[in-house]
């Protein structure tokens, strides 16, 4: 089976903080996404990327960036955390043309 | 992609056929529909997925209709493990970015 291991369960980050989030897949996939889950508004796509040392803006990039130096690894960058980044943040991976495998997510709260 | 319409939320006695409906009356050729789940504090996971034909796996049958506009899921002997949001969504099998609504909450009941 695919994995895709976030890094950390809960995280507790201090505003302004520079945050990194990690999330690492084991199986080859070209495709990894971020997304982040508030209650009532589902998920909603902040950044993804098709292959290494790309990305493309998702819905609500603001405040985020990401890196892919490797084809196995996907960061997710809070440049200076504020409280309304305050959410569950979910990680997945998909071949092309394929339904995605998630994480088990991070759970971050900025104080 | 074509938009979905779910039911916020669903109950179904623990043992019976639980039928989770999606409108997708805007749904294109070559969108496929795809159902995930997402159990309390994890990450969403696959269930199924098809085009035009009635599928089933090990977990659940989909059933589309002819004109494709609409489709239902059937966990055909639902259990207090199944109890989660279930999201319905159609997408084009090219450009790999899936929109997740809302979703309907199951509940299975004892």
């Amino acid at each position: 089976d695919v994995k895709v291991t976030q890094s950390s369960r809960y995280l507790v980050k201090r505003t302004g903080e520079k945050v990194f989030l990690e999330c690492v897949q084991d199986m080859d996939h070209e495709n990894m996404f971020w997304y982040r889950q508030d209650p009532g508004l589902g998920l909603r796509l902040i950044y993804f990327s098709y292959d290494v040392k790309m990305k493309e803006k998702g819905d609500i990039p603001e405040g985020y960036s990401v890196s892919r130096e490797k084809k196995e690894r996907f960061s997710l960058i809070l440049e200076s955390a504020s409280t309304n980044q305050t959410s569950m943040y979910l990680c997945a991976s998909s071949l092309e043309g394929w339904g995605y495998t998630f994480g088990s997510g991070t759970r971050l709260t900025v104080v | 992609d074509a938009k979905t319409t779910q039911p916020t939320s669903m109950d179904c006695a623990e043992g019976r056929a639980a039928n989770l409906p999606c409108n997708h009356s805007t749904i294109s050729g070559n969108e496929y529909v795809y159902w995930y789940r997402q159990i309390h504090s994890q990450g969403p996971q696959y269930i199924i997925h098809g085009l035009k034909n009635n599928e089933t796996n090990e977990m659940a049958s989909l059933i589309i209709t002819e004109d494709r506009k609409s489709s239902t899921l059937i966990l055909p002997h639902a259990t207090l493990r199944d109890t989660a949001v279930y999201y319905c969504i159609v997408r084009v099998n090219t450009g790999n970015q899936f929109y997740f609504g809302t979703g309907t909450s199951l509940t299975v009941i004892p």
